[in-house]
This record gives structure tokens, sequence and C-alpha cells, in this order.
């Protein structure tokens, strides 16, 4: 059974800073894996998307990197902003690599203070 | 605007009601899913539909039951089955080809009376 565990919990950053957010899941059989943000209250917003093949997807100040053998994939925010202030969420297929059922990690609460 | 819609936002059940969410996607997806978030734990899924007419139980499908009549509507029934019924729910679409990703509605909180 696919588990994914993101670390840390939470953070708190001043504006500016760079940061890494962590992702790592127990079954390396994945067609992808895909990283979300979610405001208070609100629905998941998609941010990337890597494929197995990939192992770097880039959009504006977000970079995500995928490491299959070892079974991990971290999210990098630079210069940081107030806006960016969500939680982070990463979810990968469960095993057997259909893309039906994915499986959620808890999330990375992130507040980035003015 | 293309997207996913679910209505209503906030629900108010009383014990003992069933109760109906409405998920409603234009992006002509074929799959689509529901999704359980509560308080410090991930998203499970409670069912899933790859195609029209079929549909299939996902982690937590007791207590809930679905439809999927057409391709844009993906209708998810609480029924007084559910215990513990408080949760958010999320909708989700996606092409259902392996390599695609998930898009996701805006959620529907629902509370117990």
């Amino acid at each position: 059974k696919q588990e994914v565990t993101q670390i840390p919990a939470a953070l708190s950053v001043p504006e500016g800073e760079n940061l890494v957010l962590n992702c790592s899941f127990t079954d390396s059989a994945i067609y992808n894996l895909q990283w979300f943000r979610q405001d208070p209250g609100k629905g998941l917003t998609s941010l990337l998307l890597i494929q197995s093949s990939q192992r770097e997807q880039t959009s504006g100040r977000l970079n995500a990197s995928l490491d299959k053998s070892s079974g991990r994939s971290t999210l990098y925010i630079a210069a940081s902003q107030p806006g960016d202030s969500a939680t982070y969420l990463c979810a990968v297929p469960n095993s057997g690599g259909s893309n039906y059922k994915l499986t959620f990690g808890k999330g990375t609460l992130l507040t980035v203070n003015p | 605007d293309g997207g996913i819609t679910q209505s209503p936002k906030y629900l108010f059940r009383k014990e003992g009601q069933n109760v109906t969410l409405s998920c409603e996607q234009n992006l002509n997806h074929d799959a689509m899913y529901w999704y359980r978030q509560d308080p410090g734990q991930g998203l499970r899924l409670i069912y899933y539909s790859q195609i029209v007419n079929d549909f299939q139980k996902g982690d937590i499908a007791e207590g809930y039951s679905v439809s999927r009549e057409k391709k844009e509507s993906f209708p998810l029934t609480v029924t007084s089955a559910q215990k513990n019924p408080t949760a958010f729910y999320l909708c989700a679409s996606s092409s259902g080809r392996s390599w695609d990703e998930q898009f996701f509605g805006p959620g529907t909180r629902l509370t117990v009376l």
C-alpha cells in the first residue's frame, strides 16, 4: 500500500526566503507525482505534475524535483511571498501505477511573514 | 471558463437524513472522483468513475452512494448510514489517462446538526 509523508508539517519563514518542502513515498512504481496548493476552506489547485521520466518541472518561482529510486520529491519555492501562505500537498498514484487512485500526504502548512 | 463546480458550498444535515452533493465539470474529462478531507488527515477517496455508467468504490465508500449518468456530472449522496459525515468534500476530474493531472472543485463543507 502506497504511503506518502510530508515534512515538515508546518513551516514559517520571513518574506523573500527560499524554501524546500519534502515529500516521500513508499512505492516507487508511479507514473507521476503531483503537487497541489490549498488555501483555507478552498479546493486544491494543481501546481506541478512531474512524470516519472522527468527529474524536474518548473513553473514560475516553483521548481519540483522527483527521484523515483529513493521515493522522494521536493518543492522549491524561490523568493517566498506572503501570498504563498497555504497548505502544500503532494500526491502519487496508488501501487500499480493507475492514476485513478491518488494517495495524498497530509500536507505542509506554509506561513510567509511580511 | 472551463472548470469544476460543486454545490452547495455549505450544507447542513440532520441526523437520519440523506443529502446529495453536486459536482459538474465542463472539461470533457472521462474520470471523476470524490474525496473526503478531515482535519489532520490526508484526502481519502470515496468513489471514482472512469466512464459514464460505471463507478468503483474507493477506500471509504461505506455510507455513500454515487451515480454517473452523464459525463459532466457525478453527484454524491451521503446516506444516514454514514456515521460521521461532517467533513469537507472535494470533487475532482481528469482525462483518465494515467499520465494526466487531476483538477479539483472548490469543495462542499457538510455539517451534521
